[in-house]
């Protein structure tokens, strides 16, 4: 069984378009994340929901927003496409216990191409 | 804010020899976590190791250890007997609340036959 899974894998779109990618994990974990990997391969936090709550929102623009129905998914909505979100997004999950850090998992990416 | 620095954007080593990739870190916090990840040409990102900051003894997995100098803030990776599957992206990362990663640029290492 995958421990976090996002759909799909690759996005291919037109600028301008609306587009979401999903994200589950079964690995019980409380907290989720999403990362943007850009072409020279920096990664770089965008969001992280614990308990279903929003915690970490990383200048990103409102054009991007995520949702999160229950602990074990994390959705992120894109609107409006622009060129410049072409990137690889990850989603991880892990658990969370305050002041303290634990491992995150990541899941697969999702390359998105906007053209 | 916390910064992570990889030095080396590429290196190279033969195979089954051993090679030491770096990592800076700089922070004000007391207690932290360290992480090494690993990226394939596959794009999947793998935990490598990990090391609490408190412990002073340097975590080891097989053939992945660290040598974690608190003071100096650095915190590089050896490979030993480097196999032709360890050729991937290697990234450095550092996490003070466990609600975010903070990643160096990555380092490329490609083992040769």
């Amino acid at each position: 069984d995958t421990a976090v899974s996002q759909t799909p894998k690759y996005l291919v779109t037109q600028m301008g378009n609306d587009k979401s990618i999903k994200c589950e994990q079964n690995l019980g974990h409380d907290t989720m994340y999403w990362y943007k990997q850009d072409s020279k391969k920096f990664l770089k936090i965008m969001f992280s929901y614990n308990n279903k709550e929003l915690i970490i929102n990383e200048t990103v623009p409102n054009r991007f927003s995520p949702k999160s129905p229950d602990k074990a998914h994390l959705n992120l909505h894109i609107n409006s496409l622009e060129l410049g979100d072409s990137a690889v997004y990850f989603c991880a999950s892990s658990h969370r216990r305050a002041g303290d850090a634990d491992t995150q998992y990541f899941g697969p990416g999702t390359r998105l191409t906007v053209l | 804010a916390q910064t992570v620095t990889q030095s080396q954007p590429e290196m190279s080593v033969q195979e089954a020899e051993t090679v030491t990739l770096s990592c800076t870190y700089d922070t004000s916090e007391s207690n932290y976590y360290l992480f090494w990840y690993k990226q394939p040409p596959s794009r999947q990102m793998i935990l490598v190791i990990r090391q609490e900051a408190y412990k002073q003894q340097n975590a080891t997995e097989n053939r992945f250890s660290v040598n974690f100098q608190k003071a100096a803030k650095s915190f590089s990776l050896k490979i030993s007997d480097s196999q032709l599957g360890d050729t991937a992206m290697y990234f450095c990362a550092f996490d003070a609340s466990g609600s975010r990663l903070t990643f160096g640029e990555g380092t490329q290492l490609t083992v040769n036959p």
